[in-house]
């Protein structure tokens, strides 16, 4: 099946600061997608971004379909964008080891 | 739109008892429902796939006799553990898809304790 990498597994930025995050898939899909997840566990969705580049707000992703990558941009960075950053992606949705982010004020 | 509610958010039960998870997609009819695991630290772990009226697809490893998945409706589907040991205790996490496109809409998750 479909193998999900993140890097890097830790960040460590201090506040205001512009962070990229990467997830590597190993097979074409049609489905990929950004999540947070909150202290209390939740999973907010980001993006869903098989495809192109999106923007909201201060967060932006692109996902290059045909290299079988995606990028999740974070300027500016605030201490509540703490947490833990994951990528999924396939029919199965099938998630990365995930990124954890700590921004320091 | 798009909000998909899980209930209960924490749960301990008794070793050897059964506990049910539900999953409700509040605004949308899910065709397709996701149950995940995720140990403290670590990623999402996908157990199984139902879509409604059919019976669920389950990951290799996972035992189907012990959690048993129902997707009866277009706004439901229930994970049961059954006989459940202190081992079978994690954050459990459904998701939700529309009949029609590909994302994924997440509950907010429940911390299974066995005792």
């Amino acid at each position: 099946g479909i193998q999900v990498e993140q890097s890097p597994p830790d960040l460590i930025l201090q506040e205001g600061a512009n962070s990229t995050l990467r997830c590597n898939f190993s097979d074409s899909v049609n489905n990929l997608q950004w999540f947070h997840q909150n202290p209390w566990g939740q999973l907010i969705n980001l993006f869903y971004i098989p495809s192109g580049t999106k923007q909201n707000g201060r967060l932006s992703a692109t996902t290059v379909a045909t290299e079988r990558y995606s990028l999740l941009y974070i300027s500016s960075s605030q201490t509540t964008d703490s947490g833990v950053y994951f990528c999924a992606a396939g029919g199965k949705l099938i998630f990365g080891q995930g990124t954890e982010l700590s921004v320091k004020p | 739109g798009a909000v998909v509610s899980q209930h209960p958010s924490r749960v301990i039960c008794k070793s050897g008892t059964s506990v049910k998870i539900e999953c409700r997609s509040l605004d949308f009819q899910a065709t397709t429902m996701f149950w995940y695991r995720q140990f403290p630290k670590k990623s999402l772990m996908l157990m199984a796939t139902s879509n409604e009226g059919s019976k669920a697809t389950y990951e290799q490893g996972v035992e189907k006799d012990k959690f048993l998945i129902n997707h009866a409706s277009l706004t439901l589907s229930t994970l049961t553990v059954t006989s459940a040991h202190p081992e079978d205790s994690s954050f459990y996490i459904c998701s939700a898809r529309r009949r029609t496109g590909l994302e994924a809409f997440f509950g907010q998750g429940t911390r299974l304790t066995v005792v």
